[in-house]
């Protein structure tokens, strides 16, 4: 079945250690979607790539990027996680609507990988 | 700027009642609306979807009509399984071409037997 990726889904880390997470996807969709979701609250869209057109979030911190090196594959590097970036991550993909000349495409999202930073 | 209002949680039904929950939105224009609901541990999934005024999407018994007169796009169900425990999400589409969405702050359901 197509779908989207996210490994691992459990991430320890320690507090100033960089971190990876990773995302892919079989759906061939040209958007991709970070998002960081903590307890309880609503996801919060952190950075999309437009193909290869990265699109940052205006109150995304500087401490997140993003690498998406083919169409299937999106990687969030962390550079020095704190203990507020302790959340779940979810990878979301997309066809865009420019693209496919429709409104309202479905973004397909991953499991997430829940980070906990020591 | 795009906005979602959705109704504060948490909700608890017994099986088989009846399920509201409201969504209103804020935007400019002809946004998509979609609900989305998260089970426990898991990412989001989209339970329906409309595009345009009076377009009802509908799913696994779930309802919801895109109102343009009220701006609201509310979840109904007529009869809750206790399966259908999860967080509920409006979201709207923005216009853009990229199709972000912006969420509303979700609606916990437990749906006791």
């Amino acid at each position: 079945d197509a779908m989207v990726i996210q490994n691992p889904r459990y991430q320890v880390t320690q507090f100033g250690k960089p971190v990876t997470l990773s995302c892919s996807q079989t759906l061939n969709h040209n958007v991709m979607y970070w998002y960081q979701q903590k307890s309880s609250q609503a996801p919060k869209l952190l950075f999309h790539y437009y193909d290869k057109d990265f699109n940052n979030e205006a109150d995304t911190p500087d401490n997140f990027q993003s690498r998406r090196p083919n169409t299937s594959f999106c990687f969030l590097d962390i550079r020095s996680p704190g203990l507020g970036d302790a959340a779940m991550y979810l990878c979301a993909t997309s066809r865009a609507g420019r693209t496919s000349g429709r409104k309202g495409e479905t973004q397909y999202f991953g499991p997430g990988t829940r980070l906990l930073v020591l | 700027g795009n906005s979602v209002t959705q109704m504060e949680g948490p909700v608890t039904l017994s099986e088989e009642a009846f399920l509201t929950i409201n969504c209103t939105y804020t935007a400019t224009g002809y946004p998509s609306l979609f609900w989305y609901v998260q089970y426990p541990g898991e990412g989001l999934q989209l339970l329906l979807k409309a595009t345009k005024a009076d377009d009802k999407g509908s799913n696994k018994g779930f309802e919801a009509t895109y109102r343009k007169e009220t701006t609201s796009f509310h979840l109904e169900k007529g009869s809750v399984q206790v399966s259908d425990s999860a967080v509920y999400f409006c979201a709207l589409g923005d216009q853009g071409g990229s199709e972000k969405l912006v969420f509303g702050k979700g609606t916990k359901l437990t749906v006791n037997p």
